[in-house]
């Protein structure tokens, strides 16, 4: 069976600073998606960044990026000139595609201080 | 584009009573969706997965008779919680996908229903 893994329950980051939330993932398929997706008080799930695992480019989306290690088996999302409005718990999820399910890792708790 | 609407986005019943939260895709055709429960400070737990026009499938420990899925079009899914109680308080969030687009892959969530039976 397919697991996530976020092994950081909290992270701590101040305003304009870069911070990096780690995810790694256990699996048997050789191609699959990962997500991150982020989940501010309003507990609305938002898409944060997609990666497909048969590309070898690093998804970006403006200040979110993500190290994506296959043979690793790892997936770490960058956050960039961090804001207020980045803090939120932030989910990595891994699917087979578009017959599958997600599977969510247990989350990270990212703070933003000033 | 890809917004997913969910209503009521709060409730609260009486133990005994049955509710129903309906989750809408509103710009595109959902031909899955899926139905999640969410414990505070917990991780998304997938309660079960509904195609278009047939049956859920539940995952194991969710009780098919107490926690009723419908997907009768492509855009409208609804969870019915019968003879609710309190135990079954909880966040309720639906996602949806449309198995067909070019993202296929990705499920885009709604904003989740928040059920108190006292």
């Amino acid at each position: 069976a397919q697991t996530v893994t976020q092994s950081q329950p909290e992270m701590s980051v101040q305003e304009a600073e870069t911070v990096t939330l780690s995810c790694t993932y256990d699996t048997s398929e050789s191609d699959y998606y990962l997500f991150w997706y982020k989940q501010p008080p309003s507990r609305q799930m938002i898409l944060v960044i997609r990666q497909e695992a048969y590309k070898q480019q690093n998804a970006t989306e403006n200040r979110f990026s993500v190290n994506f290690q296959k043979a690793a088996k790892s997936f770490s999302l960058k956050i960039s000139d961090s804001q207020l409005g980045d803090a939120a718990m932030y989910f990595c999820a891994y699917s087979t595609g578009t017959a599958s399910k997600l599977t969510f890792g247990t989350g990270t708790r990212l703070q933003v201080t000033l | 584009g890809a917004v997913v609407s969910q209503h009521p986005s709060r409730v609260i019943c009486k133990s005994g009573t049955s509710v129903k939260i309906e989750c809408r895709s509103l710009d595109f055709q959902a031909t899955t969706m899926f139905w999640y429960r969410q414990f505070p400070k917990q991780s998304l737990m997938l309660m079960a997965t509904s195609n278009e026009g047939s049956k859920a499938t539940y995952e194991q420990g969710v009780e098919k008779d107490k926690f009723l899925i419908n997907h009768a079009s492509l855009t409208l899914s609804t969870l019915t919680v019968t003879s609710a109680h309190p135990e079954d308080s909880s966040f309720y969030i639906c996602s949806a996908r449309d198995a067909r687009g070019v993202r296929g892959d990705t499920q885009y969530f709604g904003p989740g229903t928040r059920l108190t039976v006292l």
